[in-house]
C-alpha cells in the first residue's frame, strides 16, 4: 500500500463549488504539505503543518484553507472554485533526519479541473 | 531560502552518463541541495541531498563545488526510465520550504 495517499485522484467541478482534497500517510510523519502544480512549472507550496496545532501559510494560499484533522490527515479546501485554480495538487510527508535534511515523500496527486 | 538556476532541457543517449547542472549562488551554510525528479507527472521522488561534501548512492552522485555555488547531479548509465523532469532545490536544514523552480526535462535517447 501507498505511503502517500490522495483522494480523489481525479476530479472536475464548476466555478463557485466547494471543494475538499484529502491527503492521508501512514509514515508516522508529524510535517505535511500541500503544493500545486501548474502545467510546465514547478511546484509552489501552498500550505504546510508542522504538527496537528501547526499550520502556515506557502508561497500562494490565497483561495486555500487547510485542516489538519490527525498526525496522519491533511486536507486541502477551495472554498470557491475558480477556473485558475485548475491544476494538480499533490501532498507530502516528511520527517527530519537526525542529519538535519528533511526529505519530502509525496502523493501520486490529485488533477483538479474547474469549469 | 535561496533559489536555483537551471537548463531548461538536455537529452543523453542511453547508456551514457548525464550530467544534470545547477546554480545556487545565494546559498546560505546550513541549507543543502536537494535533487528531486518527476516522472511526467508522478510525484516528484527524491534521488540525493548534500551539504558539502560529494554524495553518492544507488540513484545516482552528486558533486557541489568547493564555495557550493553550484553542484551537479550525475545518473552514471542513464536508462529510458531516467527520462524525467529533475528539480535542484536548495532548502535550509528546517525544511520547510521547498521552491522547486521549472527544473530540467532530461529525455534519455535510445
Amino acid at each position: 500500500d501507498a505511503d502517500v495517499t490522495q483522494t480523489p485522484r481525479n476530479r472536475i467541478t464548476k466555478t463557485g463549488k466547494r471543494i475538499m482534497l484529502e491527503c492521508s500517510q501512514t509514515k508516522g510523519h508529524d510535517r505535511m504539505y500541500w503544493y500545486r502544480q501548474d502545467p510546465g512549472l514547478g511546484l509552489r507550496l501552498i500550505y504546510y503543518s508542522f504538527d496537528v496545532k501547526d499550520i502556515n501559510k506557502g508561497e500562494i494560499s490565497d483561495g486555500y484553507s487547510v485542516s489538519r484533522q490527525a498526525q496522519a490527515k491533511f486536507s486541502l479546501s477551495l472554498e470557491s472554485a475558480i477556473p485558475n485554480q485548475t491544476a494538480l495538487y499533490f501532498c507530502a510527508t516528511s520527517e527530519p533526519a537526525s542529519g538535519g535534511y528533511n526529505e519530502q515523500f509525496f502523493g501520486p496527486g490529485t488533477r483538479l479541473t474547474v469549469l | 531560502d535561496a533559489k536555483t538556476t537551471q537548463p531548461p532541457s538536455m537529452d543523453c543517449a542511453e547508456g551514457r552518463a548525464a550530467n544534470l547542472p545547477c546554480n545556487h549562488s545565494t546559498i546560505s551554510g546550513n541549507e543543502y541541495v536537494y535533487w528531486y525528479r518527476q516522472i511526467h507527472s508522478q510525484g516528484p521522488q527524491y534521488i540525493i541531498h548534500g551539504l558539502k561534501n560529494n554524495e553518492t548512492n544507488e540513484m545516482a552522485s552528486l558533486i557541489i563545488t568547493e564555495d557550493r555555488k553550484s553542484s551537479t547531479l550525475i545518473l552514471p548509465h542513464a536508462t529510458l526510465r531516467d527520462t524525467a523532469v529533475y528539480y535542484c532545490i536548495v532548502s535550509h536544514n528546517t525544511g520547510n520550504q521547498f521552491y522547486f523552480g521549472t527544473g530540467t526535462s532530461l529525455t534519455v535517447i535510445p
